[in-house]
C-alpha cells in the first residue's frame, strides 16, 4: 500500500519548454503533497507543500512563478517548470502524506530533467 | 528551526558486517525521527520512524535506530549487511508542532563490499 506513482521519469528538452511532471496517490487519499529538488550527491530540498484545492507554500528562494504547483485533488499534483533552462536541471521528487507530520511521506521514484 | 548532522558522507562495510549510520539533530521543539533509504534513480523509502514511546525502534529490512535525546542522536544499524543494503540512507527530522517541516540530512553512502 501507500504507492505515490511520479510521471514522467525522465525528460530531455529543449531550453526555454515548459515540462510539467505529475506526482499520484494510487492507493490512498494524500492530505499534503510536497515537491522536492535533489542535486547529485546532496540531500533533497523542499521546493512547497500543498494543500489538496489551497495554494502551495513554498520554500524561501524558490520562485513561484517558475515552479507552479496545482493540487488539484487528493490523488494529483502538477509541478510545472516553465520556461525552463539548463540550471533547472536537477532530479525532481514528489511525496505524498496522509496526515500530520508524524505519518510518513511516500515518495515517488523521481523525475530526471534535463534541459539542453 | 531545526537541523540535521549526519556525520559520515560515505560508510564501507564489509558483506555480513555490523553497520551503524549517524544521526544527530538539533531542533528548539519536540520533534518526530525518520530514516528512509534511496536506491538509484529512485524516490526514498521509510525504513523507521520513531514518534515517541520506546527508544528502540525495529524497521524494515533488519535496520533499527535508537533515539536518544539526551544525544540528540537517532543512530541507524543493522548487525549485518548484504549487498542489496547499498543505498543511499536520509535521516529527516520534523517539528510535531504547528508547522512540521521536514529536515533531511545530507545523506550516507553506505558500500557494502562483497
Amino acid at each position: 500500500g501507500a504507492v505515490v506513482s511520479q510521471h514522467p521519469s525522465w525528460v530531455i528538452c529543449k531550453s526555454g519548454t515548459s515540462v510539467k511532471i505529475e506526482c499520484r496517490s494510487l492507493d490512498f487519499q494524500a492530505t499534503t503533497m510536497f515537491w522536492y529538488r535533489q542535486f547529485p550527491k546532496q540531500s533533497l530540498m523542499l521546493m512547497a507543500t500543498s494543500n489538496e484545492g489551497s495554494k502551495a507554500t513554498y520554500e524561501q528562494g524558490v520562485e513561484k512563478d517558475k515552479f507552479l504547483i496545482n493540487h488539484a485533488s487528493l490523488t494529483l499534483s502538477t509541478l510545472t517548470v516553465t520556461s525552463a533552462h539548463p540550471e533547472d536541471s536537477s532530479f525532481y521528487i514528489c511525496s505524498a502524506r496522509v496526515g500530520g507530520g508524524s505519518q510518513p511521506q511516500h515518495f515517488g521514484d523521481g523525475t530526471r530533467l534535463s534541459i539542453l | 528551526a531545526q537541523s540535521v548532522t549526519q556525520l559520515d558522507s560515505q560508510v564501507p562495510v564489509f558483506e555480513e558486517a555490523p553497520v551503524e549510520l549517524r544521526c544527530n539533530y538539533s531542533s528548539s521543539v519536540s520533534v518526530y525521527l525518520f530514516w528512509y533509504v534511496q536506491y538509484p534513480n529512485q524516490g526514498l523509502q521509510l525504513l523507521l520512524k520513531y514518534l515517541s514511546g520506546s527508544t528502540l525502534v525495529k524497521g524494515i529490512n533488519g535496520f533499527e535506530a535508537e533515539f536518544n535525546k539526551s544525544q540528540t542522536s537517532f543512530h541507524l544499524r543493522k548487525p549485518s549487511v548484504h549487498i542489496s543494503d547499498t543505498a543511499e540512507y536520509f535521516c529527516a527530522v520534523i517539528d510535531s508542532g504547528g508547522y512540521q517541516k521536514v529536515t533531511f540530512g545530507i545523506g550516507t553512502k553506505l558500500q557494502v563490499i562483497p
